[in-house]
C-alpha cells in the first residue's frame, strides 16, 4: 500500500533562515512525487514534481530512493512562503491516485 | 480557461439529511478526483473517475457515501442520512491524464449540525 508520511505538523521559522520540510513515503513500485501547496484563502495547487527537477519559487525537492524520501527545501525563507504544504505520491500504474501526506503548515516570521 | 469549479462554497445540514456536492472539472480532464480535507488528516481519497466509470472507489468510507460522473464531466458526490463526523471540506479535483498533476477546486466546506 501506498503511504506518505509528514513527521510534522508545524514548521516556524525567521525570514531569510533554511527551511526544510521532510516527507517519507511508502510504495513498492516506481513512485512519482509531488509537493502541493494551499495558501491562505487559496485552492491547493501544485508546487513541484519530482521528475521535473526544477526549482519553483526557491523551492527544491531531490527523491532519494535509498532513504524512501522527497524533503523540501528552500535555503532563505521569505513571508510569502507560508502557507500549508502537502506531499503526495502517484504510481504510475493504469489507474493511479495520489496520496497524500497529513500536510505540514510552514509560518515564516517577519 | 476555467478552472474546477464546486458548489455550493459552503453548506450547513442537519444530522440525518442528505446532501449532494458537485463538481465541474476543467473541459476535457479525462481524470477526476474526489478527496475529504479534515483538520489533522490532511487529505483523505474518496473516489477516482476515468471518464464515466470509477475504477477506485476504495476511499468512500461507507456505504453513505456514492459519486456518480455523466458525460465524463460533472461529478455529484452524495451523503446520505449525514453524521456529524462528515463534518469537513470536500475537494474535486481533475487532471488531463491519470494520477499526475491534479487542479483542484475550492472546496465544499460541509457542516453537519
Amino acid at each position: 500500500a501506498q503511504r506518505v508520511t509528514q513527521p510534522e505538523k508545524l514548521l516556524s521559522v525567521f525570514k531569510g533562515a533554511p527551511v526544510e520540510l521532510k516527507c517519507n513515503y511508502s510504495y513498492s513500485g516506481s513512485p512519482e512525487l509531488f509537493w502541493y501547496v494551499q495558501y491562505s484563502r487559496q485552492r491547493l495547487q501544485l508546487l513541484l514534481r519530482h521528475i521535473s527537477r526544477e526549482s519553483i519559487k526557491g523551492f527544491t525537492a531531490d527523491l532519494n530512493k535509498g532513504e524512501t524520501s522527497f524533503h523540501l527545501k528552500k535555503p532563505f525563507a521569505q513571508e510569502e512562503d507560508s502557507a500549508m504544504y502537502y506531499c503526495a505520491l502517484s504510481d504510475t500504474g493504469a489507474n493511479s491516485k495520489l496520496t497524500f501526506g497529513k500536510g505540514i503548515t510552514l509560518s515564516v516570521r517577519p | 480557461g476555467a478552472g474546477v469549479s464546486q458548489s455550493p462554497s459552503n453548506k450547513v445540514t442537519e444530522k440525518g439529511k442528505d446532501v449532494e456536492l458537485r463538481c465541474d472539472p476543467i473541459s476535457g480532464h479525462t481524470a477526476l478526483y474526489w478527496y475529504r480535507q479534515s483538520l489533522g488528516q490532511g487529505l483523505e481519497f474518496l473516489i477516482y473517475f476515468q471518464g464515466n466509470s470509477a475504477p477506485d472507489k476504495s476511499g468512500l468510507p461507507s456505504d453513505r457515501f456514492s459519486a456518480e460522473r455523466t458525460g465524463g464531466s460533472v461529478s455529484t458526490l452524495t451523503i446520505q442520512r449525514t453524521q456529524q463526523e462528515d463534518s469537513a471540506v470536500y475537494l474535486c479535483a481533475s487532471s488531463a491524464n491519470r494520477g499526475r498533476v491534479l487542479h483542484f477546486g475550492n472546496g465544499t466546506r460541509l457542516t453537519v449540525t
